[in-house]
């Protein structure tokens, strides 16, 4: 399978942990976004990169939040002290982007829980 | 902030009627693209827009773009179970790649 794959698909943790998600994306795209996702709402932007850069983060991300791409390819994001407001499924999707296009793939998705 | 909103948030039809979301944004956009999820499942891309007035088909589904380049609609013809599933917008604006969504308009169709 060569689409956008992340590691776990489900996590179950106490509140106040910290947890780290992982997205592999399909191999030549240059950009990688995260989008949080909670019931009968669309995706929420959090942030993406284009390449090993990380170009644009939402106001919404509390500095609990953080993600990086160190070598352009794959992507973690790290919640440190969990909140069960944080209960949400974590999206990842990547694309190649051209000056006519951007289709994101989206992954599968992590389901957090923090209880 | 920028906004898009989508409507209805649900709608449910009998196999072979029609069914339209519409979707709007805010503020100007520079495209819009539109998205499908099956229950329990991940987006899939359907489509993107780019020009105003744009107006793109796929088989039953028929995409719009406004003038305005600020709303957008999708339409089914004769629905079928198949198309069940959430049906998003997502607007980007001129140099960003951020992408917003819409809430999702859920379809259900009684066969």
């Amino acid at each position: 399978d060569t689409g956008v794959s992340q590691d776990p698909r489900h996590k179950i943790t106490k509140r106040g942990q910290n947890v780290t998600f992982r997205c592999d994306p399909i191999s030549e795209h240059n950009r990688l976004y995260w989008y949080r996702q909670t019931l009968g709402q669309g995706p929420e932007f959090l942030t993406y990169f284009q390449n090993e850069a990380q170009l644009e983060k939402s106001r919404l991300l509390s500095d609990r939040f953080s993600a990086e791409r160190p070598k352009g390819s794959f992507s973690t994001l790290e919640i440190q002290r969990t909140e069960q407001g944080d209960s949400a499924m974590y999206l990842c999707a990547s694309s190649l982007t051209s000056a006519s296009t951007d289709t994101q793939y989206f992954g599968p998705g992590t389901r957090l829980t923090v209880l | 902030g920028q906004q898009v909103m989508q409507i209805p948030q649900y709608q449910h039809v009998q196999e072979g009627e029609d069914f339209t979301t519409y979707c709007n944004s805010s503020t100007t956009l520079s495209n819009i693209q539109w998205y499908k999820q099956r229950p329990g499942g991940h987006p899939v891309f359907l489509i993107q827009l780019v020009k105003s007035g744009e107006v793109k088909k796929q088989k039953r589904l028929t995409f719009q773009f406004g003038e305005a380049k600020k709303n957008s609609s999708l339409h089914i013809t004769a629905t079928q179970t198949t198309d069940v599933g959430t049906y998003f917008c997502a607007g980007r604006r001129s140099n960003t790649g951020k992408l917003i969504f819409g809430q999702g308009t859920t379809l259900q169709v009684k066969p």
